[in-house]
């Protein structure tokens, strides 16, 4: 069974562009989470998908956005970038109902810099 | 509110056991897990425990859960170079949905 899968893995973009990211969940799992990993910050929650609808939601500015497709393949997007967006954005898939809801396994993550 | 609260550092022999440990505020918390970061890596689940219970054992992995206390800590029996990594805890706030509140994370050091 394949796991989850984030790309690109690196993103190099110049302050102001936008950027977006793709996760692609373990097969069957129909939630997709995001988390933001800094330095200064800490592993921060951004949003979570479940069935092409946003569940939950961080502290994050509006720049920050994300879909999910009706395969749950979910994308986030940052617009207008600010050098501070720099950092390692996880995505988290897990089955979104049941027992095993309990359970989150994270992708390898897309490093973001921002110059 | 919501806040999850590790030392930052810890460092131990091969074959010592290792204890890592987390204290939480948050009481409706239902889940809390142990995640593992190595280097450039994503997070790995390592385990997690029902906050019904007062510990769970994994091979080498004890949880152990003191509610009252709100404390969680995490043994790593016999301790080896390949268990060197950050150790985060984090709480799933009971809303049923995934969004997890992490800790800062404790990074081990396991020398030979």
């Amino acid at each position: 069974k394949a796991g989850v899968t984030q790309t690109p893995r690196y993103l190099i973009k110049t302050r102001g562009q936008q950027v977006t990211l793709s996760c692609s969940p373990i097969s069957g799992h129909r939630s997709v989470s995001w988390y933001q990993q800094t330095p200064g910050q800490g592993l921060q929650f951004l949003f979570e998908y479940f069935s092409e609808t946003q569940r939950n939601k961080g502290n994050f500015p509006g720049r920050f956005s994300g879909r999910q497709f009706s395969n749950s393949r979910s994308e986030m997007n940052v617009s207008t970038l600010e050098l501070g967006d720099s950092a390692l954005y996880l995505c988290a898939s897990s089955p979104g109902t049941g027992r095993l809801n309990t359970e989150a396994f994270f992708g390898q993550g897309t490093r973001l810099t921002v110059v | 509110g919501e806040d999850v609260e590790q030392s930052l550092f810890l460092s131990v022999r091969e074959g010592d056991s290792s204890v890592i440990n987390c204290t939480y505020t948050d009481s409706s918390s239902t889940y809390l897990y142990w995640y593992k970061q190595e280097p450039g890596a994503g997070l790995q689940l390592l385990t997690y425990i029902f906050s019904n219970m007062d510990m769970k054992q994994d091979q080498r992995l004890t949880v152990l859960l003191n509610k009252k206390d709100k404390h969680l800590s995490l043994r790593i029996a016999d301790t080896q170079t390949g268990d060197s990594a950050i150790y985060f805890c984090a709480e799933n706030p009971g809303t049923g949905f995934q969004k997890l509140v992490f800790g800062t994370g404790t990074r081990l050091l396991v020398s030979p």
